[in-house]
């Protein structure tokens, strides 16, 4: 059972352009967790989607940030007119279907990393 | 909103030692906490998860525990390694179970 699949690993994109993150969550999983990390920062929040929806979005910045989950394909996180700032690394995490007995454990991928130039 | 604290921010330590990461958490209304291990460029490694009615959990030389109702989780590493060496992130889930919260890590290194 491959583990949630992160691509790509590596971008490099200049200023104005568009970074398109793409996440294949754990076969069986229906919940998938955008996170942020931050040069010399923790991992923060962005957005909590299942499939064709938004649950929580409240740690995603106002303008230039979306995401999507369809219902067919992975999750993808779309960062319009990159600026300097956007460059870190943002991981995905998935977890199975909440039902009971359910650990709440969220599983995380190897992350991509963006440079803005 | 939920801030979660871990201390020692770096540790190093020879070889064998045993030690202790801690970690805090102004919220107690938690689902569960979880112990991460991070590889420099790397993503992240679940070592442990405690649910919110669980004290403690064991794998292998790690043992964390939780103390909820004073907002504390202490991650215990026995005989440590070289290969130990690397940041270990505290994280809480709240906000019925939608988002994790995380510490800004220890940075470990063991030193032969």
């Amino acid at each position: 059972n491959a583990g949630v699949m992160q691509n790509p690993r590596h971008l490099v994109r200049r200023r104005g352009q568009e970074a398109r993150l793409r996440c294949s969550p754990m076969k069986g999983h229906s919940h998938v967790y955008w996170y942020r990390q931050l040069p010399e920062e923790g991992l923060k929040f962005m957005v909590y989607l299942q499939k064709e929806n938004i649950i929580d979005e409240s740690g995603m910045p106002k303008e230039r940030f979306s995401a999507e989950f369809p219902k067919e394909g992975p999750s993808i996180l779309r960062i319009q007119q990159v600026v300097r700032g956007d460059s870190a690394a943002y991981f995905c995490a998935s977890s199975p279907r909440r039902q009971g007995g359910n650990t709440g454990e969220l599983f995380f991928g190897e992350g991509s990393r963006l440079t803005v130039l | 909103k939920q801030e979660v604290t871990q201390i020692p921010a770096a540790l190093s330590v020879p070889e064998g030692e045993n030690l202790v990461l801690n970690c805090s958490f102004t919220d107690s209304a938690i689902y569960n906490l979880q112990w991460f291990r991070q590889d420099p460029g790397k993503g992240l490694t679940s070592l442990l998860l405690i649910q919110s009615s669980q004290r403690e959990q064991t794998s292998g030389r790690l043992n964390a525990s939780l103390d909820k109702s004073s907002g504390r989780s202490t991650l215990y590493i026995a005989a440590s390694q070289p290969g130990d060496s690397a940041t270990y992130l505290c994280a809480v889930l709240t906000g019925g179970g939608n988002k994790l919260t995380f510490g800004t890590g220890t940075q470990l290194k063991v030193e032969l």
